[in-house]
C-alpha cells in the first residue's frame, strides 16, 4: 500500500513569503501530524489533526497553521517566512491520535528560506 | 513535560559487533515507544513499536526493550553491518503527540 506522501520534496522561498506544504496519509489513516526538524532543535511537534479537527498544537507562533480535509489529506501553511523557518518538515499519519498503532512518516519537505 | 534523552549522541563500531543504543524518558504515562531510523536528508523509517504493556519487540537483527517504570528503552542491534549506519531516534507517544530524543548517530566501520 502507498505510504505517506509529502509534496513538494524541496522548496526555496524568500523571506516574507508564505508557503503551503501538503501531506497525504496512508489510506484509512485519519490522523495527520506535522513535525519540524532542524539541526539545532531536533524534531519538534507542530500540530495534529484528526477528522478535520486540530487535536493538539505545539509551541510555535501563529504564523504556522494547518488544516485537514475530509479525505484526511492535510496542508500546513507558514506565513511571513523567516530565515529560521528553514527546516525539514515531516508529516506522520496514524489510524487515530493517542493510539497504540504508531506513526508512519513521509519523506519530508525540505524548505529553504533565503 | 515529557523529555527524551538518547545516549550516546554518536557511536562508531567495527562491522560485525553487537551494540546497544539507549533512550530514557521522564514521564512514564506513555501509549507506546517507537524506534526510528533516519538516513541523511531523508524521512523517518519505523523500526520497532513497543506498546506500553509490552517489555520487548524483535525484528530481524533488532531487539528493543521497554521498562516503563524506570523510563528506559534500549535498542539492540546484532551483527552490525555498514548499511546500519544512520541516525537512530526514539520517540514516546503521549498526550496525542510524539516526543523525540535527539538521536544517536551510528557509524559502522567496514
Amino acid at each position: 500500500k502507498a505510504g505517506v506522501t509529502q509534496t513538494p520534496r524541496y522548496l526555496i522561498k524568500t523571506r516574507g513569503q508564505q508557503v503551503t506544504l501538503s501531506c497525504s496519509p496512508i489510506s484509512g489513516h485519519r490522523s495527520v501530524s506535522w513535525y519540524q526538524q532542524t539541526p539545532g532543535q531536533g524534531l519538534q511537534f507542530l500540530f495534529e489533526y484528526f477528522s478535520e479537527t486540530q487535536r493538539n498544537k505545539g509551541n510555535f507562533p501563529g504564523r504556522f497553521s494547518g488544516r485537514q480535509f475530509s479525505n484526511s489529506r492535510s496542508e500546513m501553511n507558514v506565513s511571513t517566512l523567516e530565515l529560521g523557518d528553514s527546516a525539514l518538515y515531516l508529516c506522520a499519519s496514524s489510524l487515530s491520535p493517542g493510539t497504540s498503532y504508531g506513526y508512519t512518516f513521509g519523506s519530508g519537505t525540505r524548505l529553504t528560506v533565503v | 513535560k515529557q523529555e527524551v534523552t538518547q545516549i550516546p549522541a554518536a557511536l562508531s563500531v567495527p562491522e560485525g559487533e553487537n551494540l546497544v543504543l539507549n533512550c530514557s524518558f521522564t514521564d512514564s504515562a506513555i501509549y507506546n515507544l517507537q524506534w526510528f531510523r533516519q538516513d541523511p536528508g531523508k524521512g523517518l523509517t519505523s523500526l520497532l513499536l513497543i506498546q506500553s504493556s509490552q517489555r520487548e519487540q524483535t525484528s530481524g537483527r533488532l531487539n528493543a526493550s521497554l521498562d516503563k517504570s524506570s523510563g528506559r528503552s534500549t535498542l539492540y542491534i546484532a551483527a552490525s553491518q555498514p548499511g546500519d549506519s544512520a541516525t537512530y531516534l526514539c520517540a514516546v507517544s503521549s498526550r496525542e503527540k510524539l516526543t523525540f530524543g535527539t538521536g544517536t548517530r551510528l557509524t559502522i566501520i567496514p
